[in-house]
C-alpha cells in the first residue's frame, strides 16, 4: 500500500522553461511534506518543504504548493537549469509521529536539457 | 561543516556473512534513521533511534538489527545478508519531536555475492 506515489518516473525539461514534479498521497492524517533532490552515489539533500496550513512555500527558483482537498503537491523550478537534473523525491509526515517519520514517493528523475 | 557521514561508500560482503554499516553524525540530533533504498524504489525506512530509544518498524526483518553508543553514532548490523538485502542503506537525523526535516548521509551501496 503505497501512500505517496509520484507517477511519473521521469520528466524532460529544456533549461530556462518551468519543471513541475507532481506527487500524490492517500492518507489524511500526513501534515508535514518535503522535496529532496538526490544526485547519484549521493544522499537526498533538503530542497524545501510545507506545513498542511499553508497552500504555498517558495524558496528562491523552487515553490511547492499543496492542495489537500485533492491530497496532491507540486513542485515547481523555475527556471530550470541543467545543475537541477537529479532525482526528486516527496516525502510526507504523519502528525502522529513525534519522531518526523516519513514516507518517500518513488521519485522523478528530472533532466534539463541545456 | 556539520553533516553526517556514512563508512563504508561501498561493501561487499557474502551471502549470509554478517556486515555492519557506520552512521556519525556532527549535527547534535536526538533522532537517528536507517534506511533501505532499492534500485527505482522509494527509501523505505528500517527502524530509527530518538536518543537510546529504539524504534522498530513493523515489517523490518530480524536480521536486521541496530545500536546506538552514543548521541554521535549509529550502527546497521545485518547478521545473515541475503541477496535480497543488496541496496543502498541510508542514515539520516533530525532534531527531534514533531514534523522533522531530516538530513541525510550519502549512504552505503552494500553489495552480496
Amino acid at each position: 500500500d503505497q501512500q505517496v506515489k509520484q507517477n511519473s518516473p521521469s520528466l524532460s525539461v529544456q533549461e530556462g522553461r518551468i519543471s513541475i514534479l507532481n506527487c500524490d498521497y492517500t492518507n489524511s492524517m500526513f501534515d508535514y511534506f518535503l522535496w529532496y533532490k538526490k544526485y547519484p552515489a549521493e544522499g537526498p539533500t533538503f530542497l524545501i518543504s510545507i506545513s498542511s496550513i499553508k497552500d504555498k512555500n517558495e524558496d528562491g527558483r523552487f515553490t511547492v504548493f499543496l492542495n489537500k482537498s485533492a491530497k496532491h503537491l507540486s513542485l515547481h523550478i523555475v527556471p530550470s537549469q541543467p545543475g537541477d537534473s537529479a532525482v526528486y523525491f516527496c516525502a510526507a509526515s504523519p502528525h502522529s509521529s513525534n519522531t518526523g517519520k516519513l514516507i518517500f514517493g518513488q521519485g522523478t528523475t528530472l533532466q534539463v536539457k541545456p | 561543516d556539520a553533516m553526517v557521514i556514512q563508512n563504508p561508500r561501498y561493501q561487499v560482503t557474502q551471502f549470509g556473512k554478517p556486515v555492519t554499516l557506520s552512521c556519525s553524525q556532527t549535527l547534535n540530533h536526538n533522532v537517528m534513521y536507517w534506511y533501505q533504498q532499492k534500485s527505482s524504489q522509494a527509501p523505505k525506512l528500517l527502524f530509527h533511534y530518538y536518543d537510546k530509544d529504539f524504534n522498530n518498524e513493523a515489517d523490518t526483518p530480524d536480521n536486521f538489527q541496530s545500536r546506538r553508543p552514543n548521541t554521535s553514532f549509529c550502527f546497521l548490523d545485518i547478521r545473515s545478508p541475503g541477496l535480497g538485502d543488496a541496496a543502498m542503506y541510508l542514515c539520516a537525523t533530525s532534531r527531534g519531536q514533531g514534523p522533522q526535516t531530516q538530513y541525510f548521509g550519502p549512504g552505503t551501496r552494500l553489495l552480496v555475492l
